[in-house]
């Protein structure tokens, strides 16, 4: 399956914990995005990169969040301290270039207990 | 981006057609319509998009009104695996703009 891959696909951890997620995006897609979904609710924008630049942050990415691409290749997302209002699913998704169609992968669910 | 607005739910039988409509009545002339649907616990699964012109693939067509201010999902035989919520957005597509979705529309197909 060459699709957007993430990993893990559901994480279960203690408020306070920190984790992280792993999205490893359609081979040569150079932007990369970053969302997250609550029950009931669409997809909320996170962060996004083109290569290995983050170039826009939303206001829902608060000061424990942190995204990176070192390499321009795969993307890990962390969450420092969680707590239980973080908990969602976490999606990646990527694209060829500017202006072409996202392709979405099968998330990552979290839930802080 | 421009704002869509979709009906909360819909039902329609198996084999029959899917009609879900969509309005954009703000959109911008470099704005295309995008269409998603995302099937419970997995992650949005793209479908189709168009600028002006109805555009057909293999799981749907668009229709995109002259004024461009509405637009409808067409499933041609829906099937039970077509139960999901389908999600209209509005884009600009030459630039690096990610996809700001609403709540959309959840339709289920009944036997």
């Amino acid at each position: 399956d060459t699709g957007v891959s993430q990993d893990p696909r559901h994480k279960i951890t203690k408020r306070g914990q920190n984790v992280t997620f792993r999205c490893d995006p359609i081979s040569e897609h150079n932007r990369l995005y970053w969302y997250r979904q609550t029950l009931g609710q669409g997809p909320e924008f996170l962060t996004y990169f083109q290569n290995e630049a983050q170039l826009e942050k939303s206001r829902l990415l608060s000061d424990r969040f942190s995204a990176e691409r070192p390499k321009g290749s795969f993307s890990t997302l962390e969450i420092q301290r969680t707590e239980q209002g973080d908990s969602a699913m976490y999606l990646c998704a990527s694209s060829l270039g500017i202006g072409n169609t996202i392709y979405f992968g099968e998330g990552s669910w979290l839930t802080v207990v | 981006d421009a704002k869509t607005t979709q009906p909360t739910s819909m039902d329609c039988a198996e084999g029959r057609a899917a009609n879900l409509p969509c309005n954009h009545s703000t959109i911008s002339g470099n704005e295309y319509v995008y269409w998603y649907r995302q099937i419970h616990s997995q992650g949005p699964q793209y479908i189709i998009h168009g600028l002006k012109n109805n555009e057909t693939n293999e799981m749907a067509s668009l229709i995109i009104t002259e004024d461009r201010k509405s637009s409808t999902l067409i499933l041609p035989h829906a099937t039970l695996r077509d139960t999901a919520v389908y999600y209209c957005i509005v884009r600009v597509s030459n630039t690096g703009n990610q996809f700001y979705f609403g709540t959309g529309t959840s339709l289920t197909v009944i036997p």
